[in-house]
C-alpha cells in the first residue's frame, strides 16, 4: 500500500496569485496523477506527472495554468497559476503502487479563490 | 475511454447486503473493471477490481457477467461507514490507458 500526504490541506488565495501543492508518497509509485474535484462533482483528471519529464495533460488542461513537477518517484507538485474564483476546487494527488495496479489518493487540498 | 453507467443513488439498510450495478457495454477485452469509493471529505479508496472472474476480498465481492458487459459490486453487510459514492471504472493496463477516469458514480445511503 501507499500513504499519500498533501500540503497544504486547505488554503484561501487571492485572485491572480499562484499556489503550489505538494504531494509526498511514503513508498515508490510507478505513476502519479493530479485530479480536480469541483464542489458536488466527480473527479476530473488533470495530468499524469512523469518523473524527470514534462507531465502529460488531459484535454482542457495546459501546462501554463497547471505546471507539474515530479523530480523523483515519491514526490510531485502541482501549481495552480494566476488563480480565479473558477479554480476553487479540491485538488487530489494520486499514485499507483504495488504489483496489483491499485491507485492510492491523498486527502486533497481544498482551495478557495477570492 | 470506455464508458460505464451507474444509478445516481441507492439506499440500503444497515446490516443488509447491497448490490451496486454497473453497465459497461463497450468494454474491450483488455479493460479491467475497477471499483473505488469516496467517503465524505476524503480521497477515493480502492475497493476491488477484476477482469473476467468473480473476485472477493475483505471489503466486497465483484460479480462480472459472462459477456463482461455489466458487473455488480456486492457489500455483504452494509454499515453506516459504507455510505459513500461508489465509482465503477474501466481501466486498461499499462501505458496511456493505465489511468482512472471517473464517472458520476452511485451515491449510497445507509439507513440505521
Amino acid at each position: 500500500s501507499a500513504v499519500i500526504s498533501q500540503k497544504p490541506s486547505r488554503d484561501i488565495c487571492q485572485r491572480g496569485t499562484s499556489l503550489t501543492i505538494q504531494c509526498q508518497v511514503d513508498s515508490q509509485v510507478t505513476m502519479m496523477f493530479w485530479y480536480r474535484q469541483q464542489p458536488g462533482q466527480s473527479l476530473t483528471l488533470i495530468a499524469t506527472a512523469n518523473q524527470g519529464s514534462e507531465a502529460t495533460y488531459e484535454s482542457g488542461f495546459v501546462i501554463d495554468k497547471f505546471p507539474i513537477s515530479r523530480p523523483n518517484l515519491t514526490f510531485s507538485t502541482l501549481t495552480v497559476s494566476n488563480m480565479s474564483p473558477e479554480d476553487s476546487s479540491i485538488y487530489l494527488c494520486s499514485g499507483i503502487a504495488g504489483g496489483k495496479n491499485i491507485q492510492y489518493f491523498g486527502a486533497g487540498t481544498r482551495l478557495s479563490v477570492l | 475511454d470506455a464508458k460505464t453507467t451507474q444509478p445516481n443513488s441507492m439506499e440500503s439498510n444497515e446490516e443488509e447486503p447491497v448490490h451496486l450495478p454497473c453497465n459497461h457495454s463497450t468494454i474491450s477485452g483488455t479493460d479491467y473493471i475497477h471499483w473505488y469509493r469516496q467517503l465524505p471529505s476524503q480521497g477515493p479508496e480502492y475497493v476491488i477490481h477484476g477482469l473476467t472472474s468473480n473476485v472477493n476480498n475483505r471489503m466486497a465481492s465483484l460479480a462480472i457477467a459472462e459477456d463482461r458487459k455489466s458487473s455488480t459490486l456486492i457489500l455483504h453487510r452494509a454499515t453506516l461507514r459504507d455510505a459513500a459514492v461508489y465509482y465503477c471504472i474501466l481501466r486498461g493496463y499499462g501505458g496511456a490507458t493505465n489511468k482512472l477516469i471517473f464517472g458520476t458514480g452511485t451515491l449510497l445511503a445507509v439507513q440505521p
